[in-house]
């Protein structure tokens, strides 16, 4: 079946550090990957996409490559900030149209100044 | 744009009660999901409704129902509750489109604590 695996946290990074977040996928066919960010007491935010091999999502400083070879898509950004504080969600999607999300358990990350 | 509504954010409900939550999407989005959320088991799918219809459903038990209305508002229930139930429910809504992934919007979610 389609499962979504995550480096588990928590992850704790002082302010200005890179950040990487490991997410590789199985799954048929050729699925739509997510990243989605929730922040304390809030849903799920959507934080970027993409929908096909080597496909870049970006959004806020944060990218994510769709690696279709080593069925990953690592979540990276160069220098975090303390408001980056918050759980991460790799998802996918098994193909555009009426198909569920399928998540990892999520990693937490804390930043500190 | 307003965003995905979920009420009541909070509630408190005792073994074997019932619990009603509702859901209203974004204006024009006429799919809407239900997910549940919890420290052990993570985000799993609950179901699907698109045009009131349910479209997909994932692995819970009779117990949780749902429906979709005309107007897309949706809401779940749940019966005979139990300790286990306990858990963050977030609805999300989406709009249909046939090029690329559809993204999903989610609420903040309704809190229910199973005492």
């Amino acid at each position: 079946g389609n499962s979504v695996t995550q480096m588990e946290g928590p992850v704790t990074l002082s302010e200005e550090a890179f950040l990487t977040i490991n997410c590789t996928y199985t799954a048929t066919g050729y699925p739509s990957l997510f990243w989605y960010v929730q922040y304390p007491g809030e849903g799920l935010q959507l934080l970027l996409k993409a929908t096909k091999a080597d496909d870049k999502g970006s959004n806020k400083g944060f990218e994510a490559t769709y690696r279709k070879e080593t069925t990953s898509f690592h979540l990276e950004k160069g220098s975090v900030q303390v408001s980056d504080s918050a759980v991460y969600f790799c998802a996918l999607s098994r193909s555009p149209g009426n198909t569920p999300l399928v998540f990892g358990k999520g990693t937490r990350l804390s930043v500190i100044a | 744009k307003a965003g995905v509504t979920q009420t009541p954010r909070y509630l408190i409900k005792t073994r074997g009660q019932q619990v009603t939550l509702s859901c209203s999407p974004i204006s024009g989005h006429r799919s809407v999901s239900w997910y549940q959320q919890t420290p052990g088991q993570g985000l799993q799918f609950l179901f699907e409704y698109f045009s009131e219809t349910q479209r997909n459903k994932g692995n819970f038990p009779g117990r949780f129902s749902g429906r979709q209305f005309s107007n897309s508002r949706s809401e779940m229930n749940v019966s005979t509750l139990e300790l286990g139930d306990s858990a963050l429910y977030l609805c999300a809504s989406s709009l249909e489109t046939r090029a690329g992934a559809n993204v999903l919007t989610f609420g903040a979610g309704s809190r229910l604590t199973v005492l």
